[in-house]
């Protein structure tokens, strides 16, 4: 199975255009997750949904919004990039019904706001 | 507020065993994550620990004190393999993971 993929790996994207990043899981999960990740910091989550149909705002939501309207896809759009949302951007999922509920993290895209 | 911390870099030996340690201060616990990511990957699960004691899965230990709120991640017989960084995360009360800022691990032959 593919797991969690991601698209495009990397982008470079002039201040102020638009853009979706898109994830795709195939493994069935109700939850998933968008963070970015800055040199010297944690993961920051941006937006959450714990089931399709519903969304929630992380720690960093500013400047993000995202969409869940199946299970499978979760893509999160920049409706006005600045520069300080260069970062690298991981999709995660995890299946909360029991266990650890560990989660699943995509492999990320690189972007570049200039 | 909420803070994980553990050590920005550390160097170990080939072969050697290293222990990697991680504190937290959370609005709530529900669970402490290790993730291993290499440079350039993604993070990928490594143990979970929610009671206090020793968790043990092959040359990978994760301990946990909750009323220390302190654990720590025990690597055996080291291997070059093993070079990446170590994340520490808390579930907290509202079910989200608070992450640390990772612990880079470098191993010399």
């Amino acid at each position: 199975t593919a797991g969690i993929t991601q698209a495009p790996t990397s982008q470079i994207l002039a201040a102020g255009r638009s853009m979706t990043l898109r994830c795709t899981q195939d493994m069935r999960h109700n939850a998933m997750y968008w963070y970015r990740q800055d040199l010297g910091l944690g993961l920051r989550l941006i937006h959450y949904s714990n089931t399709a149909g519903t969304t929630g705002k992380g720690e960093v939501p500013d400047g993000y919004s995202v969409s869940r309207a199946n299970t499978d896809d979760f893509p999160l759009t920049l409706a006005s990039a600045v520069p300080s949302q260069t970062s690298v951007y991981f999709c995660a999922s995890s299946d909360t019904s029991g266990g650890p509920n560990e989660q699943f993290f995509g492999p990320g895209t690189r972007l570049t706001v200039l | 507020g909420q803070n994980i911390d553990q050590p920005t870099e550390m160097t170990a030996t080939e072969g050697a065993i290293v222990q990697i340690n991680c504190t937290y201060q959370t609005s709530g616990f529900n669970g402490l994550f290790w993730y291993q990511q290499h440079a350039g990957e993604a993070p990928t699960f490594l143990s979970y620990n929610v009671l206090d004691g020793l968790e043990e899965k092959g040359r990978f230990s994760s301990f946990l004190s909750r009323s220390k709120g302190y654990s720590y991640l025990l690597l055996k017989e080291l291997q070059m393999k093993d070079s990446a960084s170590y994340l520490c995360a808390v579930r907290d009360s509202n079910y989200q993971l608070i992450w640390g800022a990772g612990t880079k691990l470098i191993i010399k032959p």
